[in-house]
């Protein structure tokens, strides 16, 4: 079925650290996974994603990285500042009959501690 | 280009009456999407739709749910008779074929 998982649910970190959150995902099918960040009552809003012709992808303080043998991707986040503090959420495209849904793992709120 | 837009922000109902949630996509975008999200949770899909055509409707209750994207106008997401539970905030995201979503403001219905 359709499913992503999300680890941890909450994580919070010294300004200046790294930030890492993981996911998995069952469709081995899926070829495409973007990272959202969502802070609080604003829109989800697009901050990396990867494909599956990729291992990695880098922009900046951010990175994401996938094992497609493992069903696994992560998000990196180095020097985090405390404009990082929001809800990151993944996703993985499932396609099912000819169509793309979205499914997103269930968030990790990221706190930032100065 | 302006960005995905949805009306009203902020709707407020009571018990029973209906609810009506519109989403324009960008421009050159033809799939529309809609999330559901309770406060402090995640977004769980509701619906995906083409002009004219559901492709995708899993998430979505089975009764008093219902969504349109007709050929002209935008999309429009309508709850009948809403319950308290149905309080969330309800995004729409719009994206060309096998491209990211981009999301709307959100529209956040508090039912009384």
């Amino acid at each position: 079925g359709e499913n992503v998982e999300q680890h941890p649910s909450t994580l919070s970190v010294q300004e200046g650290d790294s930030a890492v959150i993981k996911c998995t995902y069952s469709d081995s099918a899926s070829n495409y996974f973007p990272w959202y960040k969502q802070e609080l009552g604003k829109r989800p809003q697009l901050i990396i994603d990867i494909r599956s012709n990729v291992g990695e992808k880098k922009d900046q303080r951010i990175a994401v990285t996938l094992n497609k043998t493992a069903k696994h991707f992560s998000l990196h986040i180095t020097e985090t500042q405390p404009e990082d503090s929001a809800v990151y959420f993944c996703a993985a495209i499932y396609e099912i009959q000819g169509a793309q849904k979205l499914v997103f793992g269930q968030g990790t709120r990221l706190t930032i501690n100065p | 280009n302006a960005g995905v837009m949805q009306n009203p922000r902020h709707l407020v109902r009571r018990r029973g009456q209906e609810a009506r949630l519109r989403c324009s996509p960008m421009k050159g975008h033809s799939h529309v999407y809609w999330y559901r999200q309770l406060p402090e949770e995640g977004l769980k899909f509701m619906v995906y739709l083409q002009k004219e055509n559901i492709i995708d409707e899993s998430g979505m209750p089975k009764e008093r749910f219902s969504a349109e994207f007709p050929k002209e106008g935008p999309s429009i997401l309508r709850i009948q008779q809403v319950v308290r539970g149905d309080s969330a905030a309800y995004f729409c995201a719009s994206s060309r074929p096998y491209n990211e979503q981009f999301f709307g403001p959100g529209t956040r219905l508090t039912v009384l």
